[in-house]
């Protein structure tokens, strides 16, 4: 009963470096989406995929690449880490939309850039 | 475009003791209303939901919420806490039955003994 799989768990970057976030998801979801979460900032959105084949920018794209892979997978990439992107990432899927199902989401990932 | 704004970032109360946690949107449209909770450490779950009919909710460990479109709240309540209950509760917003969900900054529940 895996649901939604993030990897890895934690990271430690330098400044520059490139990573990419992996999301995986096991229950036939269409929409996926890509989260940070920051100290009293709640979580912001930084891209979605609505669908296989599509995505669209969130709130806070600015440094960051997606790819939908296919149905179950969405990945998150960073081509040169900085410091304002140290956050945990949460990846999040669901059926059909946010409304009708809500998301389920994977466990996060604690990103460091120093 | 919609926009949620929790009023408290941090609610302290003692266990037993009735607990409200405040939320307030903006939208120009109908909207649909979820409250997730994310326990230390771990992902967001969520605890309930409204998309229509009744504006009193319910859901899951006790909790419920009540729609008020003339006030533009979404307000959380419990009767009697645990101090299980600790974690922090976002509020979050979605526009339609297929759009993404905006959260707010979340409120952090701190039960006192």
């Amino acid at each position: 009963n895996a649901g939604v799989t993030q990897t890895p768990k934690f990271q430690v970057l330098k400044t520059g470096q490139s990573m990419t976030l992996q999301c995986a998801q096991d229950m036939n979801h269409n929409s996926m989406y890509w989260y940070r979460q920051d100290p009293g900032m709640g979580l912001r959105l930084i891209y979605y995929s609505a669908s296989e084949g599509t995505t669209d920018k969130g709130e806070v794209p600015n440094g960051y690449n997606v790819s939908r892979l296919n149905k179950r997978e969405f990945s998150l990439r960073l081509e040169s880490a900085a410091p304002s992107q140290t956050s945990v990432y949460f990846c999040a899927s669901s059926a059909y939309g946010g409304a009708n199902y809500g998301y389920t989401f994977g466990s996060g990932t604690r990103l460091t850039v120093v | 475009a919609q926009s949620v704004t929790q009023l408290d970032s941090q609610v302290p109360v003692f266990e037993e003791a009735p607990v409200e946690l405040r939320c307030n949107y903006s939208s120009s449209v109908s909207v649909y209303l979820f409250w997730y909770v994310q326990y230390p450490n771990q992902g967001l779950q969520l605890l309930l939901k409204y998309l229509s009919g009744s504006t009193l909710v319910k859901g899951i460990n006790g909790f419920e919420a009540e729609f008020n479109k003339s006030q533009t709240s979404f307000h959380l309540r419990k009767p009697s806490v645990h101090i299980s209950d600790t974690a922090e509760y976002f509020c979050a917003v979605s526009e339609g039955r297929d759009d993404k969900i905006i959260f707010g900054k979340g409120t952090r529940l701190h039960i006192l003994p």
